[in-house]
């Protein structure tokens, strides 16, 4: 069955700073990888995805994400955080008909 | 383009009461829908899903059910709240293929009192 692992709940940066946000999965399988964000009191919202076309993956609001098969990671970043990126960030695997997500990252952007 | 509604989306209901929280998707046909729940610290947990009208699979046993009565609605129901049902509630959509993709809804915050 494959699952993801985001390491850290809570990461906090300050404006203008680099992002990073940990994921590692496990999968038997090629796996499809999905980073979403969600915004107080709303549903998520799809950043980006891998699909095998390339390890490296844009999305919106300026973030990327690189698919890593050595190290089992889909680590998301943007090279400057700001105040609209305070939010909580969701990796998730696909598996045969569902979506395994991750706990789940909090990230705050200090002034 | 594709749009998914979700009403309400807030609900203070008293424990023991009925539930019931609809899910509309516009723009497709046929779509995969799905049930989440998100409780506090506790991440995102699949509680139904459905390919297609009256196909229901449930992930996890619990007092809530769900039904799809037409293409693009999912209804999800219970008979008798319990406190542990509070939490926001998310519904979902994909197309079935390889690269299959879900897009959420606004969802719904249900406080049982």
């Amino acid at each position: 069955a494959q699952s993801v692992t985001q390491l850290g709940s809570h990461v906090s940066v300050s404006e203008g700073a680099l992002v990073l946000l940990r994921c590692n999965y496990s999968s038997s399988v090629p796996p499809y990888l999905f980073w979403y964000v969600q915004y107080p009191n709303q549903g998520l919202q799809l950043l980006l995805k891998y699909t095998s076309a390339a390890t490296l993956v844009k999305g919106i609001n300026g973030f990327e994400a690189e698919f890593k098969k050595s190290e089992t990671s889909f680590h998301l970043t943007k090279p400057s955080a700001h105040m609209s990126d305070a939010a909580e960030y969701f990796c998730a695997v696909k598996g045969d008909y569902k979506l395994s997500f991750g706990a789940g990252t909090t990230v705050t952007v200090r002034a | 383009s594709q749009t998914i509604h979700q009403w309400p989306a807030t609900l203070v209901q008293p424990v023991g009461s009925p539930l019931s929280l609809e899910c509309t998707v516009e723009g497709t046909s046929n779509p995969n829908l799905y049930w989440y729940r998100q409780a506090a610290g506790r991440g995102l947990q699949l509680l139904f899903y459905s390919v297609g009208i009256g196909q229901i699979s449930s992930e996890v046993p619990q007092n809530l059910s769900a039904s799809r009565p037409q293409d693009r609605q999912f209804i999800l129901s219970s008979k008798k709240l319990l406190l542990s049902d509070s939490g926001f509630y998310l519904c979902a959509w994909s197309v079935s293929g390889i690269i299959e993709t879900q897009y959420f809804g606004p969802g719904t915050r249900l406080l049982v009192l």
